[in-house]
């Protein structure tokens, strides 16, 4: 079966890291660009980073840029999010999702969530 | 960034009848070196994660009932859907692709009258 299943949320402290998973199956994951989107409890999407198929290329939200690290292993079919400093506003599900033919989002996870609190 | 708008944030149509949604990209979204509009639509319901419908604006995904269509060019965008069913009760959100970073429109509510 064709899927995406993310690992890791949780509930964490203002300034405090955790670490994302999302293991692929079902297709060629090394062939994909993939991102990370985000929803805020009640709220929108929001793209939060993707990476190349090689991992050689990456990109971030400004608001993520320097926090957090976004890294493949095309071995174990598998995406990670490492977040750091973590905030409030970080707050939210976490979707796993494979970059279309562009950048366009054509399969996703169920999602894990975050929540910064103390 | 290429702010994302839609209209309305909610509407309510009756069943059978037509539900239009409407998307305006602060700048085009159309590279005209392929003459290809990098706009897309998702729709997610309750509980669940996004589901692509559309796009390159006017392609429909693969298993995605023909009631569903979608169309514009350059800044304004369009996904009817021709009768609504039932199952079609979700949020819709459009998203451009032309540029980093991806944004998606804040979503329209579509509910049953």
């Amino acid at each position: 079966e064709v899927q995406l299943v993310e690992s890791g949320g949780g509930l964490v402290q203002p300034g405090g890291s955790l670490r994302l998973s999302c293991a692929a199956s079902g297709f060629t994951f090394s062939s994909h660009w993939m991102s990370w989107v985000r929803q805020a409890p009640g709220k929108g999407l929001e793209w939060v980073a993707n990476i190349k198929q090689d991992g050689s290329e990456k990109y971030y939200v400004d608001s993520v840029k320097g926090r957090f690290t976004l890294s493949r292993d095309n071995a174990k079919n598998s995406l990670y999010l490492q977040m750091n400093s973590l905030r409030a506003e970080d707050t939210a599900v976490y979707y796993c999702a494979r970059d279309g033919s562009d950048w366009f989002f054509d399969l996703w996870g169920r999602g894990t969530l975050v929540t910064v609190s103390s | 960034d290429i702010v994302m708008t839609q209209s309305p944030d909610s509407l309510a149509v009756a069943l059978g009848e037509r539900a239009t949604i409407n998307c305006k990209c602060s700048q085009s979204v159309l590279y005209r070196s392929n003459n290809k509009n990098y706009l897309a639509w998702y729709q997610q319901k309750p509980g669940q994660p996004p589901k692509l419908l559309i796009y390159w604006a006017s392609t429909r995904e693969s298993g995605v009932p023909d009631r569903f269509s979608g169309s514009g060019s350059g800044t304004d965008f369009t996904l009817t859907i021709s009768s609504l069913q039932a199952e079609d009760v979700a949020v819709y959100y459009c998203q451009q692709y032309y540029s980093v970073p991806p944004t998606f429109g804040q979503g329209t509510k579509v509910e049953i009258k």
